[in-house]
């Protein structure tokens, strides 16, 4: 299976802020198809998760664009800008490009 | 609105099965490939199961194959997901979510109802 690492585990910062939270993974996500499935969810308290970029760079219906992903291969990078209050809760990321698609073990954004 | 609505979660006890039942509703339902997506109390995310717009292929990873079946009635817009030989390790919240095949990925979950294997 891919293994998929996300680094910090805890994200501490400051409303107004900028983060940027990577993933990585145990192989290239690029598929046969020439496509890159990554993707990005947040999972605010008590929520399910809500999917933020699709396809490593692509924001979802609704998703500010505060929020931005990048990267190729193996290594990926969510960056948030502005950090809002509903911004707070575990970022997950997602390969789909190997069967069993894998999740990250999450970041946890938090006010310092 | 998309909307999933799960339901049939409860306590089990270990080795008996249950049934999970998702509600869709605001798109086409036979349109869309669904799948069910897990997280273990504290814990990350996992895939558990997808079934494509007739049902005639499904996928699972290997902790559950063979143990659970991910079913659907598109006259209903009903997806189900039948749990059998349950283990302490399959306590978790189940997710029902839709999965955007073109995207390969979950583009609308429920709200997510829990199980809990125990004697």
């Amino acid at each position: 299976d891919v293994l998929m690492t996300q680094t910090p585990v805890s994200l501490p910062v400051s409303l107004g802020g900028q983060v940027s939270i990577s993933c990585r993974s145990s192989q290239s996500l690029v598929h046969s198809d020439g496509n890159t499935y990554l993707h990005w969810y947040l999972q605010k308290p008590g929520q399910s998760p809500q999917l933020l970029i699709y396809r490593v760079s692509n924001r979802f219906s609704g998703v500010p664009d505060r929020f931005s992903g990048s990267g190729s291969g193996t290594d990926f990078t969510l960056k948030i800008s502005r950090v809002e209050p509903e911004d707070l809760g575990v970022y997950y990321c997602l390969q789909s490009t190997h069967f069993p698609w894998t999740f990250g073990g999450g970041t946890k954004l938090e006010l310092k | 609105e998309v909307q999933l609505v799960e339901s049939g979660g409860g306590l089990v006890q270990p080795g008996r099965s249950l049934k999970l039942s998702c509600a869709a509703s605001g798109f086409t339902f036979s349109n869309y490939y669904m799948a069910w997506v897990r997280q273990a109390p504290k814990k990350g995310l996992e895939w558990v199961a997808t079934i494509s717009t007739s049902g005639s292929r499904t996928y699972y990873p290997d902790s559950v194959k063979g143990r659970f079946t991910i079913s659907r009635d598109n006259a209903k817009s009903s997806l189900y997901l039948q749990m059998n030989s349950l283990k302490s390790e399959d306590t978790a919240t189940y997710y029902c979510a839709r999965q955007e095949e073109q995207l390969r990925t979950f583009d609308y979950w429920g709200q997510g109802v829990m199980v809990t294997v125990s004697s």
